[in-house]
């Protein structure tokens, strides 16, 4: 089982800012395996980043993904008052578990 | 896409309840079906997946062998039957479309809440 760890735990920022959320894996995933999803106060999630940069259907392009091996970068280029939520980063592949991370809250 | 979910209660430990996902607006037998939950305050945990055509599902460790999952591709619905319910299943329940690749969940319901309390 892949486990990914996020960091920080929360981040606080304003709008207008840049931000950087960091996800780990205990080994080495492909950069195809790792999403990232947006889940706003009180709603479900979204599927925002896959493929580790990929962006989902309707998802603007401030949201950029990056990264390889066991650190991936979701970053969020200027803020906007909707982006502050939390996000969870994902492995997924041919096998589960599909595990998610902890999250990371982005704070205003 | 729509996802509704539909069947959470409170119910006792031990207990059992079936929860189910009313699908529309996608082709539904073209898609891997998931159940994710989450309980109050923490994060996402991956519940089980069912492929397009119901021969194929997965568990999490925490509720193999207690919960069940099926799907009736006839009336585009997904259900998750759940058995001997534990205090440590209390949480929203969703319900998810595949997003193309195995694991990968690429729309999801509002959630059904489920609280195992005695």
């Amino acid at each position: 089982e892949v486990v990914v760890t996020q960091f920080p735990a929360t981040l606080s920022l304003s709008p207008g800012e840049r931000a950087t959320l960091s996800c780990r894996a205990s080994q080495r995933v492909s950069i195809s395996y790792l999403a990232w999803y947006q889940q706003r106060p009180g709603q479900a999630p979204r599927l925002l980043i896959y493929g580790a940069s990929s962006r989902a259907t309707g998802i603007p392009d401030r949201f950029s993904g990056s990264g390889s091996g066991t650190d991936f970068t979701l970053t969020i280029s200027r803020l906007e008052p909707e982006d502050f939520a939390v996000y969870y980063c994902q492995h997924f592949g041919r096998a589960p578990p599909y595990t998610f991370g902890q999250g990371t809250k982005l704070e205003i | 896409v729509q996802l509704v979910e539909s069947g959470g209660a409170v119910v006792h430990p031990g207990g059992s309840l079936t929860l189910s996902c009313a699908a529309s607006g996608f082709t539904f037998d073209d898609y891997p079906m998931y159940w994710v939950r989450q309980a109050p305050g923490k994060p996402l945990e991956w519940v089980s997946l069912i492929s397009w055509d119901g021969e194929s599902t997965s568990y999490a460790a925490s509720v193999k062998g207690r919960f069940t999952i099926s799907r009736d591709n006839s009336k585009n619905s997904l259900s998750l039957r759940m058995n001997s319910l534990r205090i440590e299943d209390t949480a929203l329940y969703y319900c998810a479309k595949g997003g193309g690749f195995p694991g990968l969940l690429g729309s999801w319901g509002q959630g059904t809440l489920i609280t195992v309390s005695s």
